[in-house]
């Protein structure tokens, strides 16, 4: 079956502590994104990569790193910098390229900073 | 700046109702996406349109570039419909999405 895996599904952190968020996908796409959700307020994009060992920062990267050292894993870290990090985290995928494409969502890591 | 508003935030209907989600946006755009969010947060990707209307099933997303409107409608609903509903536009020549809020759509039987 081909899709997009988030693990773990709710993940608690002491603050102060980096966290990383895992997402994998087997559809062969080149493009990966992160995203956060927070109650009330659309999607924001952290980063996204169009390609392996390449990545952009998106609208709210700060406090944020990730890397892309193959083309299925585009894994987040959530580094103690960010400022309010407890919130739901959602990775996708598409096709890269200049012709629009549909995302394809994982199943989101919901996280607690306490 | 490219923004994108939906409406209503919040709908509640009867089973068996004709609903209408609309989404607007600000700049010219190459594509816009409905996405579907359940309680457990997955969320899936029910259309991708650029013009006209696509039909899957009871739902059916309409798009006017020109007014820079898109609605979702869904025909006969059912409380398995209750979801967020999601409006995103994409930009020419890039990959990433803009999202509205959501619509919280709740259906009771």
């Amino acid at each position: 079956d081909g899709g997009i895996t988030q693990s773990p599904k709710y993940l608690f952190r002491k603050e102060g502590q980096n966290v990383t968020l895992s997402c994998e996908q087997n559809l062969n796409h080149d493009a990966m994104y992160w995203y956060r959700q927070d109650p009330g307020q659309g999607l924001r994009l952290i980063y996204y990569s169009q390609i392996v060992n390449d990545f952009q920062k998106g609208d709210i990267a700060e406090g944020y790193s990730v890397s892309r050292e193959k083309k299925e894993s585009f894994p987040l870290t959530v580094t103690s910098a960010q400022k309010n990090p407890t919130a739901f985290y959602l990775c996708a995928s598409s096709i890269s390229g200049t012709v629009s494409h549909e995302q394809y969502f994982g199943p989101g890591t919901r996280l607690t900073v306490t | 700046k490219n923004e994108v508003e939906q409406s209503p935030q919040n709908l509640t209907a009867q089973e068996g109702e004709f609903i209408t989600i609309n989404c607007s946006y600000s700049v010219g755009i190459s594509a816009l996406h409905w996405l579907q969010q359940h309680p457990g947060g997955g969320i899936v990707s029910l259309f991708m349109l650029s013009s006209g209307k696509k039909k899957h099933g009871r739902l059916i997303a309409t798009i006017n570039i020109q007014e820079k409107h898109s609605s979702l409608h869904i025909t006969a609903s059912h409380p398995r419909d209750s979801a967020v509903y999601i409006c995103a536009t994409q930009l020419q020549g890039a990959q990433k999405l803009v999202f509205g809020q959501g619509t919280r759509l709740t259906i009771n039987p």
